[in-house]
């Protein structure tokens, strides 16, 4: 199975910093790589999918890059609404799907 | 709109088995891969496998091979997700999960509430 690393797995940031996540696969996935968001309680969201497309009604201020094994999450200037739990997901790879074990994005 | 709703919590002893289901609305069931997700308390999402809700074709990770089964109806739009010879490691949250569609194909775009399974003696 294809591994997935986040980091850091926590993140201590003010409203306002640019934050950087980064997500490393243990195989070259392409560019097969989505971004979630997770709140406390909550199903997870959609943020990026196909390593850097912006899924429809995220703000802008979020964007992904990367491709092969590195891939990265920016937030230009963290909102208070920013703060939870962000995921990779590699997919569409020999028919299995992988979550990064996720990176706490907290004040 | 699209909803994805989930059958409620449930409690089982070791050993024993559990079937969740997931009742779908407001798309064409046969149209989306529906996949099982679950999470444990603070911790991350794990992905479980899909079923091509079309054909009933499955696909499953590698840790649940021979333990877990997935089924649909097409009849009702509802998705079953079967867990067997549990254990207190499977004491977590479980979601069914629409692949999307279009460009952001392979991606999750509406998820269930969730149902919690504790698996306690």
């Amino acid at each position: 199975d294809i591994q997935m690393t986040q980091s850091p797995s926590t993140l201590s940031a003010s409203v306002g910093d640019r934050v950087t996540i980064t997500c490393r696969a243990s195989q070259s996935i392409s560019s097969w790589l989505a971004w979630y968001q997770q709140k406390p309680g909550k199903a997870p969201k959609l943020l990026i999918y196909k390593a850097s497309g912006l899924e429809s009604g995220v703000p802008s201020r979020f964007s992904g890059s990367g491709s092969g094994t590195e891939f990265i999450l920016t937030i230009s200037s963290l909102q208070p609404d920013d703060f939870a739990t962000y995921y990779c997901q590699q997919y569409n790879t020999y028919a299995t799907w992988t979550f990064g074990q996720g990176t706490k994005v907290e004040i | 709109q699209v909803q994805l709703v989930q059958s409620g919590a449930e409690v089982k002893k070791p050993g024993a088995s559990v079937e969740v289901s997931c009742k779908t609305s407001g798309y064409t069931f046969t149209g989306y891969y529906i996949h099982w997700v679950r999470q444990a308390p603070g911790q991350g999402l794990e992905w479980m496998g899909r079923i091509n809700p079309s054909s009933g074709g499955t696909n499953f990770a590698q840790k649940f091979q021979g333990r877990v089964t997935m089924t649909r109806d097409t009849s009702i739009s509802t998705a079953y997700m079967e867990l067997r010879s549990l254990t207190s490691d499977d004491t977590v949250v479980y979601y069914c999960v629409r692949e999307s569609a279009g460009g952001s194909s392979g991606t999750f775009d509406y998820w269930g509430q969730g149902t919690l399974v504790t698996v306690s003696s």
